[in-house]
């Protein structure tokens, strides 16, 4: 099965927002909540940030947002600070009952 | 606190089957969720391999399907992967995570997040 569509990498500078988008099909994003974004520092296990769509796990800043729109979900990080500096996956359930992982972003902090 | 530790060889010959398994502590497996292997190859993305309820019934990637095989032991509360067959392209840190998901009384379910996952063990395939 082929990834999520995601940005290979986007940018921002202290303080500022940036959203990344994940693509996918009326099979899989489109059709489910259970979209899930995970962040992963060099070296690190991936963490998770938020999961069905837009809800945070306790101790995740709230500087971090999810939404979806039709097949695209998006992750927001508002007040963007160095340490936001990682890799940036999502996930979707599928109608197939698998689990798809997009391609990951790499998010630089300027 | 919930904590996952992967173990098994770090080097398994082309051919050969790549056995791993990943001990919980701090939360009973038999107590309920998933529990799921990801694969991610050196500087590449994230794979999901495959997921197996606390009580049996499996969910695995069509596209490693025929030489995965995921099992429980709560008795031991750990979990295993086993991949058969395996080449140079299953070289990847392999991860386990505990798996949230929904399960319904016709053995039907909905795969969620991973809340929880292991540091990740590097498994190369090579002669």
């Amino acid at each position: 099965q082929s990834a999520l569509t995601q940005p290979a990498s986007v940018s921002g500078s202290p303080g500022q927002s940036i959203t990344i988008s994940c693509t996918g099909t009326s099979g899989d994003v489109g059709g489910y909540n259970y979209v899930s974004w995970y962040q992963q520092h060099p070296g690190k296990a991936p963490k998770l940030m938020i999961y069905e769509v837009n809800n945070r796990p306790s101790g995740v800043s709230n500087r971090f947002s999810g939404s979806k729109r039709g097949n695209t979900a998006s992750l927001t990080i508002s007040g963007l600070q160095a340490e936001d500096e990682a890799d940036y996956y999502c996930s979707s359930y599928t109608s197939s009952n698998t689990l798809r992982f997009g391609g990951g972003t790499k998010l630089t902090v300027l | 606190q919930v904590q996952l530790q992967e173990s098994g060889p770090g080097l398994v010959k082309p051919s050969e089957t790549l056995s791993l398994t990943c001990d919980v502590s701090g939360y009973s497996i038999s107590s309920g969720y998933y529990w799921g292997w990801i694969r991610q190859p050196p500087g590449k993305g994230l794979e999901w391999i495959g997921s197996i309820y606390h009580s049996g019934g499996t969910y695995y990637n069509p596209s490693l399907k025929s030489r995965v095989t995921i099992s429980v032991d709560t008795s031991k509360n750990q979990f295993s992967l086993k991949v058969d067959s395996v080449t140079a392209a299953d070289t990847a840190v392999y991860y386990c995570a505990r798996h949230w998901g929904t399960r319904y009384y016709d053995g039907s379910g909905e795969l969620g997040h991973f809340d929880y996952w292991g540091r990740g063990t590097l498994v190369t395939v090579s002669s």
